[in-house]
């Protein structure tokens, strides 16, 4: 059964750099595009990063993505206190038929 | 683009709930609809996808041959009818539009318990 991994913790103070890491297999992230979401407390997650390293429109440039073999990193430049959230990547898993979610990250701002 | 669930609520184990999903600002029936969940403190979980027309669909392994998902294009609607539920089956219910689930409803939040 396919897993994507991330770590579960992140933090930072504000002004700093996070990046957050996925890691996944040959048949999601290895073939397949990466998208990233974040979920405030209490909400539905939203689309941060789509197509490996695309920003959708309205989504600040503090937040950048990035892919290489069958991992991924999200990064958060200038780290600001509203961007405490859970983080989670996600891939089409050709073995599913459907999206693979990562099992998240939680990034606090000290 | 809005998308508004309900239909959740409190079942027993064993139980049936039907959830539905109301798709407005976009061409409903030109689009992938996917569903998701997330149990209490947990992840995100893929459970179900359905494409334009409903002739393809596409589950988790946990949930086949218990769930179904299903649409109305001509109202606008989504549905994921779900029977016999199991605990483990408590969660937030998500729809959300294409098969890479962007953008997301609001939830709604079905919990299985005796």
């Amino acid at each position: 059964q396919s897993v994507v991994t991330q770590s579960p913790s992140a933090s930072g103070t504000p002004g700093q750099r996070v990046p957050i890491s996925c890691s996944g297999s040959s048949s999601n992230i290895g073939s397949n595009y990466v998208y990233w979401y974040q979920q405030l407390p209490g909400t539905a997650p939203k689309l941060l990063i789509h197509r490996d390293d695309q920003r959708p429109s309205g989504v600040p440039d503090r937040f950048s993505g990035s892919k290489s073999g069958t991992s991924a990193s999200l990064a958060i430049s200038g780290l600001r206190p509203e961007d405490e959230a859970d983080y989670y990547c996600a891939a089409w898993d050709d073995s599913l038929n459907g999206p693979i979610f990562g099992t998240g990250t939680k990034v606090t701002v000290l | 683009v809005q998308l508004v669930e309900s239909g959740g609520g409190l079942v027993q184990p064993g139980g049936s709930l039907r959830l539905s999903c109301a798709a407005s600002g976009f061409t409903f029936s030109s689009y992938w609809m996917t569903w998701v969940r997330q149990a209490p403190g947990k992840g995100l979980e893929w459970v179900a996808n359905i494409n334009q027309d409903g002739s393809d669909k596409y589950y988790v392994d946990s949930v086949k041959g218990r769930f179904t998902i299903s649409r109305d294009n001509a109202k606008n609607l989504l549905y994921l009818q779900m029977n016999s539920l199991r605990v483990e089956d408590t969660a937030v219910y998500y729809c959300a539009r294409d098969i890479v689930p962007d953008p997301w409803g609001q939830g709604t939040l079905v919990t299985v318990s005796s």
